[in-house]
């Protein structure tokens, strides 16, 4: 199994500002992804972290507002930019080898 | 595309009481299959998976078979707890991707 750290768990946010989130993953894993679950709604991929390269974005998400880093085989960052009330939603890391493994989230409330 | 419907909740049983979520995919090829569930105030746990037709996943008493068929996959449990209270989400698996159902919310009363 893999062990996700997600940071920060939770963060209240200005509105035109951007946040940063980490996903450290204990161990070199294949694959790493980015969901959004917005409040009462299920999981929506945003895109998969490529390593080494540009990240592929489902439809509906732009690099623009989305900006995904992923250096190495264990860690990735999303950036929520230029955040409004609307982006407020818990945002998960999900690693994959095998199976997937998901991060605690990290609960985004935009004010 | 790909896509997974399952019934809508929130469905509330008592305690004992036999469970069913009912999960349809829609998919090319053949994917793997999936319950999640996310308790509350915590993340996303693997419940159980299938990888091919006919195989039945189970854990915890929860059991799933994946029907190739009826492009189904319904979560049962004999007998639910209070402690089963939580989201259950079905999803499907290609390419690494995960899709998920809308999640249905299960209450237990005791």
């Amino acid at each position: 199994s893999a062990v996700i750290s997600q940071k920060p768990s939770r963060d209240i946010c200005q509105r035109g500002t951007s946040l940063t989130i980490q996903c450290q993953v204990d161990s070199q894993v294949t694959m790493m992804f980015w969901y959004r679950q917005q409040p009462g709604q299920s999981l929506t991929l945003i895109a998969t972290a490529n390593q080494g390269s540009e990240a592929t974005y489902e439809s509906g998400f732009v690099i623009d507002k989305f900006p995904i880093s992923r250096p190495n085989l264990t860690f990735s960052t999303l950036t929520v930019s230029n955040m409004s009330p609307e982006d407020s939603s818990i945002y998960l890391c999900s690693a994959v080898n095998t199976e997937a493994f998901f991060g605690q989230g990290t609960r985004l409330t935009v004010v | 595309g790909n896509s997974v419907t399952q019934m809508e909740g929130p469905v509330t049983l008592s305690e004992e009481a036999f469970l069913t979520i009912n999960c349809t995919y829609t998919a090319t090829g053949y994917p793997s299959l999936f319950w999640y569930v996310q308790y509350p105030g915590e993340g996303l746990q693997l419940l159980l998976k299938a990888t091919k037709a006919d195989d039945k996943g189970s854990n915890k008493g929860f059991e799933a078979t994946y029907r190739k068929e009826t492009t189904s996959f319904h979560l049962e449990k004999g007998s639910v707890q209070v402690s089963d209270s939580a989201v259950y989400f079905c999803a499907l698996r290609q390419g690494g991707k995960l899709i998920f159902g809308q999640g249905t919310e299960l209450s237990v009363k005791p």
